[in-house]
């Protein structure tokens, strides 16, 4: 079965509206990541949150580990946000391998 | 502090030369991954090392890929020899130890003709 699932697979957002990307996952998790993939090709890493609440400036996320889903906020996004948003998942004794999601692809417009 | 450093950034070649990839990973860290990352698999682990001994892998699709870490700060993968289906971009990652949270080099784009 799907290990990693994204949602919505597209999104497209006017600059300055608010979206939040949603990751479901099989499996106890020891590592939980959230990635952004820039124009460029290059992984950034946005959240490591196995579980909890963490902020960074316009982002932030949650991970709900006992439900199995995590959450990514957008606030006021802006152009630059555009790329693909990767979730990624280690599961508890699966060693330190991470499975990556299919992502969210993000498109701002002006 | 320099982050994963890999190189080549592009590679080019013919169907059936060996290619080399190469990865230098933040100092300190104890794992080194290598990630693939094509349009219909998306991103895939083909192998990780803790302390240079490689661990799982089982994500190595068939032995023309083979991987080395002979130290601390340096690993290849090597890809011999190469096929066009073997296109993709290549990242290396590394992390301070199990669990914990990885981060990626700048990718090598792989076109093999």
């Amino acid at each position: 079965g799907i290990q990693v699932e994204q949602s919505p697979p597209d999104l497209i957002l006017q600059e300055g509206a608010n979206s939040t990307l949603r990751c479901n996952f099989s499996d106890s998790v020891n590592n939980l990541q959230w990635f952004h993939q820039n124009p460029w090709g290059q992984l950034i890493n946005l959240f490591y949150i196995p579980s909890g609440t963490k902020q960074n400036g316009r982002l932030s996320a949650t991970t709900v580990a006992t439900e199995r889903y995590s959450l990514l906020y957008i606030s006021s996004s802006q152009t630059t946000d555009s790329g693909v948003y990767f979730c990624a998942r280690g599961v508890t004794g699966g060693g330190n391998k991470l499975t990556f999601g299919t992502g969210t692809q993000l498109k701002v417009e002006l | 502090d320099a982050g994963v450093i890999q190189s080549p950034r592009h590679e080019v070649t013919e169907m059936g030369q060996e290619v080399t990839l190469r990865c230098k990973p933040i100092s300190g860290h104890d794992y080194l991954f290598w990630y693939r990352q094509t349009m219909m698999r998306g991103l895939e682990l083909l192998i990780y090392f803790n302390n240079n001994v490689p661990i799982d892998d089982s994500g190595m699709p068939e032995d023309r890929f083979s991987a080395k870490m002979p130290n601390a700060s340096f690993s290849t993968l090597k890809i011999q020899p190469s096929e066009p289906r073997d296109s993709a971009v290549y990242f290396c990652a590394s992390s301070t130890r199990q669990g914990y949270e990885q981060y990626f080099g700048p990718g090598t784009r792989l076109t093999v003709t």
